[in-house]
């Protein structure tokens, strides 16, 4: 089993609509999540960070940790083409800046 | 603040050569991390530096070794190459403060092994 887990897809949403990424996670005592996004060719760069259970805001974005579901998302609010990208879950699995990544989900927003 | 640099930002290389990537981390901060990121493996952990000490170490073979100086900036050695090891190597630094800090990646050095 796959420490870090995400839906490959691509996952294809409308402009303006509401993208929704899931990450699911086995590792229990992760205590660091976090969202980065990747263009095609670049690094990753950060979107969110969430500590603890429920949600944390950011602008369009809204990252939701569930710990006794070791769950979590990011969603997208009025989604733009620009968001296209992949979006990488990755989980601090106890070692100080040891961190897992999932292989990410690709999105697509479609004009 | 500038961003963390890496070089060179690519490399062709042949079998069983060797090759030495640097990282800059960002000024201030201690942790720098390295990443091989592949198409079918995604982004897999190498190894942590901190104060010139490898604090965590990913499940790669002994061919991958690195090293942090005193001015927080490290590099990566891969011996004896493969062709599996055609890969982007990102880097990434950290303040490591506290457990499970934010890092701040690097734009990477593509390798690629002939």
């Amino acid at each position: 089993q796959k420490e870090v887990e995400q839906n490959s897809g691509p996952l294809s949403v409308p402009e303006g609509a509401i993208a929704s990424l899931n990450c699911t996670y086995s590792d229990r005592v992760s205590q660091s999540f976090f969202w980065y996004r990747q263009y095609s060719g670049k690094s990753p760069e950060l979107i969110m960070s969430i500590y603890s259970n429920g949600d944390k805001e950011d602008g369009r974005f809204t990252a939701q940790l569930n710990k006794a579901s070791q769950y979590v998302s990011l969603l997208i609010r009025d989604s733009q083409p620009s968001d296209s990208a992949t979006y990488l879950c990755a989980v601090n699995s106890g070692g100080y800046q040891k961190v897992t990544f999932g292989t990410g989900t690709k999105l697509q927003v479609i004009p | 603040k500038a961003g963390v640099t890496q070089t060179p930002r690519y490399l062709i290389k042949t079998r069983g050569q060797q090759v030495t990537l640097s990282c800059s981390p960002i000024s201030g901060h201690r942790s720098v991390s390295w990443y091989q990121q592949t198409p079918g493996q995604g982004l897999q952990f190498l190894f942590e530096y901190f104060s010139e000490t490898q604090r965590n170490k990913g499940n790669f073979p002994g061919r991958f070794s690195g090293r942090q100086f005193s001015n927080s900036r490290s590099e990566m050695n891969v011996s004896t190459l493969e062709l599996g090891d055609s890969a982007l190597y990102l880097c990434a630094s950290s303040l490591a403060v506290g457990v499970g800090e934010t890092q701040y990646f690097g734009p990477g050095t593509r390798l690629l092994v002939l």
